[in-house]
């Protein structure tokens, strides 16, 4: 079992919609949760963490942590086109390593 | 304020031969990472060193992957020998504290092993 796994997609939506992506993870004790954007031939960029049970929201961003359940999820409100990127969702373990998933590829339709 | 450094952006080599990469992380910044990112893949952690000292080096292959900070600031992640699956993208991230949380990647060196 991955300590972290995500559909790869794609995932399409179109504009102005919400776009929902998810995460599992395989440690029960892991803390620290994060979502990366990362463009096409570009580095990852932190847009969330989250390390609480809950939501947490930025601007049209929205994570969603359940530690009973063992995922993370990150909505996208109101999507745009400028969104189309894949998505990492990334889990600081029990050990305290680093894990991350194989990303989900999103794309807003105009 | 200048971002993550590293050199080369390509490299082009055939399996068995050596390959070095290099990283100047932000100025400041204690912790420095590399990665590796295989097509279709999440980041890999490869080494985290907070100064020079090693802080975790559990998923680098030490058969053939070295890496060093001497002074504490830039760093070379070297490969010897090459194997087709190194290809990849190798990412250098720096933080200013032990946070993975504050952690800015640098644009990566996209490595062909043929």
């Amino acid at each position: 079992q991955k300590e972290v796994e995500q559909n790869s997609g794609p995932l399409s939506v179109p504009e102005g919609a919400i776009a929902s992506l998810n995460c599992t993870y395989s440690d029960r004790v892991s803390q620290s949760f994060f979502w990366y954007r990362q463009y096409s031939g570009k580095s990852p960029e932190l847009i969330m963490s989250i390390y609480s049970n809950g939501d947490k929201e930025d601007g049209r961003f929205t994570a969603q942590l359940n530690k009973a359940s063992q995922y993370v999820s990150l909505l996208i409100r109101d999507s745009q086109p400028s969104d189309s990127a894949t998505y990492l969702c990334a889990v600081i373990t029990g050990a305290n390593n680093l894990f991350f998933g194989t990303g989900t590829r999103l794309t807003v339709i105009p | 304020e200048a971002g993550v450094a590293q050199s080369p952006r390509y490299k082009i080599i055939e399996k068995r031969q050596s390959v070095a990469f290099w990283c100047n992380p932000i100025s400041g910044h204690a912790t420095l990472y590399w990665y590796q990112q295989i097509l279709g893949q999440g980041p890999k952690l490869l080494i985290q060193f907070q100064n020079n000292g090693v802080v975790d080096d559990s998923q680098l292959p030490k058969d053939r992957f070295s890496a060093e900070r001497l002074k504490g600031v830039d760093s070379t992640l070297k490969i010897q020998p090459a194997k087709l699956e190194d290809s990849a993208v190798y990412l250098c991230a720096s933080s200013q504290g032990s946070s993975y949380n504050e952690q800015f990647f640098g644009p990566g060196t996209r490595l062909t092993v043929l």
